[in-house]
C-alpha cells in the first residue's frame, strides 16, 4: 500500500504565477483534505473534498481552489502567488468523517517557495 | 473562536517520561488527536481520545483529557531518541453544515538527549 503521495516534492515559483499541486490518497480512501503549514506553525485547513465536491473550506481566499477526480485523487491550485504563500502544503486522506472521527493519513507534503 | 495552544519546546533525557500539554478553547470537540511530525516528513497520527473519556493508554503513550479545563496532555513513557520530533495537538471541531475539521496547535518540539 503506497500511502498518500504528493507531487512535486519541491517547487519554486515567482510572485503572480499559478501553481498546481497533486495528491493521490491512500488506497480505499475517498476524502481528501489540504493543509498549509507555514514555517514553525501547525497545519492550517484549506479545504476538503468528497465525491468530487468541496465539502468545507477554511479561511483561505478564492485564489486557492481545488478539484477531486473520480479516482479520488486531488489537485490544489493557487493563483496570483504571493510571497506569503510559501509553505509546506500537506494532503491528507481519510474515509468520510463520522461524528468527528476520522483517521487522516498525511502525505510528505510539497514545499512551495515563492520568490 | 478556535484556538489551540502548546508550549513550543520540551527537552528530556533519554529514558525519562515526556509530558506535552495543550489547551483549546472550543468545547464542542468530539475527538482530540495527537500527531507527530519528523523533519521533512508529513504528519503521523499517534493516538486520539474521545471527548467522553478522561484517559487513554496506548503502549508508551498516555492521553489525559480534562474537558472542564479544556486541557489535553500526551505522556510518553521511557522516551527514546527516536521520539525527537514536533508533536501537534488537534481537536476536531464542529463547523457549519454538521461537518468537522481539525484545528492544529503550533506544535511542541521534543528534544531527547542522552
Amino acid at each position: 500500500d503506497a500511502g498518500v503521495t504528493q507531487s512535486p516534492t519541491h517547487l519554486i515559483k515567482t510572485r503572480g504565477q499559478q501553481v498546481t499541486l497533486r495528491c493521490s490518497p491512500k488506497s480505499g480512501h475517498d476524502t481528501v483534505s489540504w493543509y498549509q503549514q507555514a514555517l514553525g506553525q501547525g497545519p492550517q485547513f484549506i479545504f476538503q473534498y468528497y465525491e468530487e465536491e468541496e465539502r468545507q473550506r477554511g479561511n483561505f481566499p478564492d485564489r486557492f481552489s481545488g478539484h477531486q477526480f473520480p479516482n479520488y485523487s486531488s489537485e490544489l491550485n493557487v493563483n496570483a502567488l504571493l510571497l506569503g504563500d510559501s509553505a509546506l502544503y500537506l494532503c491528507a486522506s481519510s474515509l468520510l468523517p463520522v461524528e468527528g472521527f476520522y483517521e487522516q493519513y498525511f502525505g510528505p507534503g510539497t514545499r512551495l517557495t515563492v520568490t | 473562536g478556535e484556538d489551540v495552544e502548546q508550549s513550543l519546546f520540551l527537552s528530556v533525557r533519554e529514558g525519562d517520561s515526556s509530558v506535552i500539554n495543550c489547551t483549546y478553547t472550543d468545547s464542542s470537540s468530539t475527538y482530540l488527536y495527537w500527531y507527530k511530525q519528523e523533519p521533512g516528513a508529513g504528519l503521523q497520527l499517534l493516538t486520539y481520545i474521545f471527548s467522553n473519556m478522561d484517559m487513554k493508554q496506548d503502549q508508551r503513550l498516555t492521553v489525559l483529557l480534562n474537558k472542564k479545563d479544556k486541557h489535553l496532555s500526551l505522556r510518553i513513557a521511557d522516551t527514546q531518541t527516536g521520539d525527537s520530533a514536533i508533536y501537534f495537538c488537534a481537536p476536531s471541531l464542529k463547523v457549519s453544515g454538521g461537518y468537522n475539521k481539525l484545528i492544529f496547535g503550533a506544535g511542541t518540539r521534543l528534544a531527547v538527549h542522552p
